[in-house]
């Protein structure tokens, strides 16, 4: 069974970094493109990015690409996200996905940008 | 960017109904739509992939269909555990796209 378990969300102040990061099992990490995706508290979705398996590639939203990095550690089967110069808008449940377009989603992680 | 506008927004529905949710592209996507549940304080779901194709346990009375830009997702016999919220998503093009959302609730 596929599993995707997020972590290190929580309450941070504007301006600061954060990375969130997915532990996975249940399938071959190596093999699959790996995504993250975001909702807003109002229940918007919004792609993030992209990395290849081998993390040689990676895509982004035009939005977010000049603060965002994704990046992952096959031998730990462990997706990150480092997110930088965060803002209010950021506040959001960061979700990790399996594969290039969504096939499983953890559980989400929330994350919480205020002063 | 493309455009998804999902309609409609909140759809009241009896056990039983046959209903149907939309997403028009603002630009062509081919078959590169894919729709998603969500249910309450859960993560979302996949449904169909390819516009037309059920992704692997979800229920027959799922369907995904085209007419030109609009992509369509029909349950037919609605039951209790279909409430939720549906998501389209246009994977064509980067930056890939969501519609808005549909909650699809009990009458």
């Amino acid at each position: 069974e596929v599993q995707l378990v997020e972590s290190g969300g929580g309450l941070v102040q504007p301006g600061t970094s954060l990375k969130v990061s997915c532990v996975a099992s249940g399938f071959t990490f190596s093999d699959y493109w790996m995504s993250w995706v975001r909702q807003t508290p109002g229940k918007t979705m919004e792609w993030i990015g992209k990395i290849k398996y081998d993390g040689s590639q990676t895509n982004y939203a035009p939005s977010l690409k000049n603060r965002f990095k994704i990046s992952r550690d096959n031998a730990k089967s462990t997706l990150h996200l480092l997110m930088t110069n965060v803002k209010s808008e950021d506040t959001a449940t960061y979700y990790c996905t399996m594969g290039a377009y969504f096939d499983n989603w953890g559980q989400g992680v929330m994350v919480t940008v205020s002063s | 960017d493309i455009q998804m506008t999902q309609s409609p927004s909140s759809l009241p529905a009896s056990l039983g109904d046959r209903v149907t949710i939309t997403c028009r592209t603002s630009q062509d996507i081919g078959n590169y739509l894919r729709w998603f549940q969500q249910k309450p304080g859960k993560s979302p779901r996949l449904m169909i992939y390819g516009a037309t194709n059920l992704a692997k346990g979800v229920p027959s009375r799922f369907s995904g269909s085209r007419s030109g830009s609009d992509y369509s997702l029909t349950i037919n016999s609605l039951e209790s555990e279909d409430m939720a919220i549906y998501y389209c998503l246009q994977y064509n093009e980067y930056p890939f796209t969501f519609g808005s959302g549909t909650k699809l609730e009990i009458k």
